[in-house]
């Protein structure tokens, strides 16, 4: 089954303690990103990656990592989380192609994220 | 710069009736649009897509959506609304080539009354 897989689903955690979200999918994608969601907000785009090693900071990257060392794999890391760090994450991945009837985003099933 | 306003945050209605969500997107070249759908505690379904040629797009649940360049709009549409389509609704634009790039607007949540 193609999917996108994040692990934890539900974290709780301390101020300044590091912590790594993951994210893999199966489908062979070229493109993956992580995405925040907020009340009011909607989905903000945090970091993205077009292919292992290229990655590239979206419109909220501030206190966040990315790595892209396998196609499959684009781990999130919190190097020192912080309250407003508290959010939904998502994980989503793509095909980097010109064939439109395959242009569409998978997204994993969300990390819900809480910093005290 | 890409951008997506979905004015309204909050709509409800009877099950049975007719629903129309709006979305008004800014770019300057033809976007490709989409539209998600998240249940609750769920990620993000993608309803339907339009990259170009026909104006109206059918997508899975009974969903349709217009798209109309003269207004920059992309609305949502179904004809009757089922107790089950009670969720949080995305539009989102991506820069023409790809579908990678997602700028989302702020959602709307759909509630449904019996």
């Amino acid at each position: 089954e193609a999917q996108v897989t994040q692990n934890p689903r539900y974290l709780i955690t301390v101020t300044g303690k590091k912590l790594t979200v993951t994210c893999s999918q199966n489908m062979n994608h070229e493109y993956m990103s992580w995405y925040r969601q907020d009340p009011g907000l909607g989905l903000r785009q945090i970091y993205y990656s077009m292919n292992v090693e290229v990655t590239d900071k979206g419109d909220v990257p501030e206190g966040y990592k990315v790595s892209r060392k396998e196609k499959r794999n684009f781990p999130l890391i919190l190097e020192s989380p912080s309250p407003n760090q508290t959010s939904l994450y998502f994980c989503a991945s793509s095909l980097l192609t010109v064939d439109l009837q395959n242009t569409e985003a998978f997204f994993g099933q969300g990390t819900r994220l809480t910093v005290v | 710069a890409q951008s997506v306003t979905q004015p309204d945050i909050h709509i409800t209605v009877s099950e049975g009736a007719s629903l129309e969500l709006r979305c008004n997107y800014s770019y300057g070249a033809t976007p490709y649009l989409f539209w998600y759908v998240q249940s609750p505690g769920q990620g993000l379904q993608l309803l339907l897509k339009y990259f170009s040629g026909d104006t109206l797009v059918q997508g899975i649940k009974g969903f349709e959506a217009e798209f109309k360049r003269s207004q920059s709009s992309f609305n949502l549409r179904k004809p009757s609304v089922h107790w089950s389509d009670a969720a949080e609704y995305f539009c989102a634009v991506a820069p023409t080539g790809t579908a990678s790039k997602l700028t989302f607007g702020t959602g709307t949540r759909l509630q449904v009354t019996l």
